[in-house]
């Protein structure tokens, strides 16, 4: 079975500091890997996706986010937060072979000024 | 263009009213979604569509009737819902493939905010 777990239901950061949201899946196949972000009262928005070429993928807004299959984990970060990432980001799993979109709970990034 | 749109973007309704949601999308893509998405949770999915053939239904109840009249439109036809379906509504689309639709990214809509009274 799949599954994705994302560590921290809500993160707070300074703004200016260090984005760390962390993602772990579990798959008995290559997986197919997103973030989406969802700012309040709008719809998902993809921000980056791994497709098994390069392991250290860019997204948009600055965001990036690294795949290791040896612990199993996608977390995403940005060297510098803005105000305008405060926002709730889901990491989903997608099967390689196809397969549904399985998704996290969620984490709520806040941003304080 | 990566856009899904989706009217109305607010809907109040009755629990004896018929009323439906609209998503639609230009992007070529023949594989489209409905999730549901209650407040600080994951969307859950609904029905997808392949190539206008409803091909998953996850075991949602009767009252919500998905419809896909062509490869650019899917509608969500609502009747007799209860309070507990109050939610956001969202569409999403993928570029999708003969063999089954989830092998490719999922492009979502703004979504529809729900509330049944």
């Amino acid at each position: 079975a799949q599954s994705v777990t994302q560590l921290g239901s809500h993160v707070s950061v300074s703004e200016g500091a260090l984005v760390l949201l962390r993602c772990n899946y579990s798959s008995s196949v290559p997986p197919y890997l997103f973030w989406y972000v969802q700012y309040p009262n709008q719809g998902l928005q993809l921000l980056l996706k791994y497709t098994s070429a390069a392991t250290l993928v860019k997204g948009i807004n600055g965001f990036e986010a690294e795949f290791k299959k040896s612990e199993t984990s996608f977390h995403l970060t940005k060297p510098s937060a803005h105000m305008s990432d405060a926002a709730e980001y889901f990491c989903a799993l997608q099967r390689y072979q196809g397969g549904k979109l399985i998704f996290g709970q969620g984490t709520e990034l806040s941003v304080k000024p | 263009d990566t856009e899904v749109t989706q009217t109305p973007k607010h809907l109040v309704m009755g629990m004896t009213n018929k009323k439906s949601l609209k998503c639609e999308q230009h992007m070529g893509h023949r594989a489209m979604y409905w999730y549901k998405q209650k407040a600080k949770k994951p969307p859950e999915l609904m029905f997808v569509y392949s190539y206008e053939k409803l091909s998953i239904n996850e075991s949602v109840p009767s009252r919500f009737s998905p419809e896909c009249p062509n490869s650019s439109l899917l509608n969500l036809h609502l009747h007799a819902l209860q309070p507990e379906d109050s939610a956001l509504y969202l569409c999403a689309s993928s570029q999708g493939r003969v063999g089954g639709p989830f092998t490719d990214t999922q492009y979502f809509g703004p979504g529809t905010r729900l509330t049944v009274l």
